[in-house]
């Protein structure tokens, strides 16, 4: 069982429509990342945090926004969603330094956008 | 910028087979290999890693891989698969304090 939690878990919405992914974990890790995940393709890292009021873009370009105002939440944000933003969205954390290990990943939210 | 290659995107068998997964790296540092498994309907887990150390590692549910710097090359395998091994497998490289992953190999087993 992932300790980190993604809602909703899946997404039909309409173009145009504001949506705000959510994100959280219970392990205090500091870094979180979103990745988006399409079928036979790489997961794409599309936005990343290392704590509080830090978050930076990743290697894939996307329209997203993320924010960091407390540990344990890393919402993304979608300010006006389009059939191109149709994805699943995996949330992923790990703990720093010497103590990495991996990541912990989410179940993901599967976004349609209509 | 780390990257990673997977081969063989669709990977069918029958049980008890034996299963091998080939991953290949770039990234001119130190690397941290990893391979996740995505059970259908489930998040990714992590299957097993290499830091440093012995070459050859063993993970969970009978997996293991073996690093092999000369080659850049970190392959899965499983010696005999059951039908609940039927799964997505991403190999990923730890570079710049983040992960890239691999396409994924999509794996069904037949019983």
């Amino acid at each position: 069982e992932a300790d980190i939690y993604q809602t909703p878990r899946y997404l039909v919405i309409g173009t145009g429509k504001k949506i705000t992914l959510e994100c959280s974990q219970t392990m205090g890790h500091d870094k979180m990342y979103w990745y988006q995940q399409d079928p036979g393709m790489e997961l794409h890292l599309i936005h990343y945090s290392y704590g509080v009021n830090s978050t930076e873009k990743g290697d894939l370009s996307s329209e997203s926004t993320v924010s960091r105002i407390r540990t344990e939440h890393f919402p993304l944000t979608l300010e006006s969603a389009r059939p191109s933003h149709t994805s699943q969205y995996l949330c992923a954390s790990s703990s720093p330094g010497q103590s990495f290990y991996g990541y912990t990943f989410g179940s993901g939210t599967r976004l349609t956008v209509v | 910028a780390q990257s990673v290659s997977q081969h063989n995107h669709h990977v069918i068998l029958s049980e008890a087979a034996s299963l091998e997964l080939g991953c290949n790296y770039s990234y001119g540092g130190t690397v941290n290999l990893f391979w996740y498994v995505q059970y259908p309907g489930q998040h990714l887990q992590l299957l097993l890693k290499y830091f440093s150390g012995d070459p050859l590692v063993k993970g969970i549910k009978g997996f293991e891989a073996e690093f092999i710097k000369s080659k850049f090359s970190f392959n899965l395998r499983k010696p005999s698969v059951q039908w609940s091994d039927t799964a997505e497998y991403f190999c990923a490289v730890r570079g710049n304090n983040r992960l890239a992953f691999g396409k994924g190999n999509q794996v069904v087993v037949i019983p």
